[in-house]
């Protein structure tokens, strides 16, 4: 099975901030990444499709790039509303859908 | 608007079993793949089964397999999932999941989430 990374695993930033979540894949997975978030006690939402496709509805600071096995999530300017866990998933190879560990955004 | 609603979680002692249902509207349900994932407590996400549109094709996590079984029912728009030797490390909130593709396949992603419904298996 492709495992994914991702780093860091936490990270305090303010409003305003510029951020950006890495995922790496244990194998090329081409562009076949998709990023999550999910707040507390709440279902994950679909952000990112195929590395850098938005979702329809989500705002566009959020934004994807890479391929191969190297991936970023980069948040342009932080809103009070993007504090969360993010989590990449790769569909290169599918099933298992896997997922990596998540990162938790925190508020600095 | 889609809406997924789990519902059948709870309690269930170390090797019961539980019934997990996944009502849906909104779309054609019979047109897309549906999956199951689930989240331990404190932990991250992890994919448990799969079933194609038709529900001809299945798919597991080696964790589950022999264990939970996948179906759904088109004619009431309602995904299930079977799980029996119900194990500690089960416990989890389940998420249903919408695809955008009609098999269980790669290149997919999870396009909508239900709320999920908790399964706790303790003594």
């Amino acid at each position: 099975d492709i495992q994914m990374t991702q780093s860091p695993s936490s990270l305090s930033a303010s409003v305003g901030d510029r951020v950006t979540i890495t995922c790496r894949a244990s194998q090329y997975i081409s562009t076949y990444l998709n990023w999550y978030q999910q707040k507390p006690g709440k279902a994950p939402k679909l952000l990112i499709y195929a590395a850098s496709s938005l979702q329809s509805g989500v705002p566009s600071r959020f934004s994807g790039s890479g391929s191969g096995t190297d991936f970023t999530l980069t948040i342009s300017s932080l809103q009070p509303e993007d504090f969360a866990t993010y989590y990449c998933q790769q569909s290169y190879s599918t099933p298992p859908y896997t997922f990596g560990q998540g990162t938790k955004l925190e508020i600095k | 608007e889609v809406q997924l609603l789990e519902s059948g979680g709870g309690l269930v002692q170390p090797g019961g079993s539980l019934r997990l249902s996944c009502a849906t509207s909104g779309f054609t349900f019979s047109s897309y793949a549906m999956s199951w994932v689930r989240q331990a407590p404190g932990k991250g996400l992890e994919w448990v089964s799969a079933i194609s549109g038709s529900g001809e094709n299945t798919d597991y996590a080696d964790s589950v397999k022999g264990r939970f079984t996948i179906s759904r029912d088109n004619s009431k728009n309602t995904l299930y999932v079977q799980m029996n030797s119900l194990r500690a490390e089960d416990t989890a909130v389940y998420y249903c999941a919408k695809t955008r593709s009609f098999g269980v396949v790669p290149r997919d992603y999870f396009d909508s989430w239900g709320q999920g419904t908790l399964v706790t298996v303790s003594s």
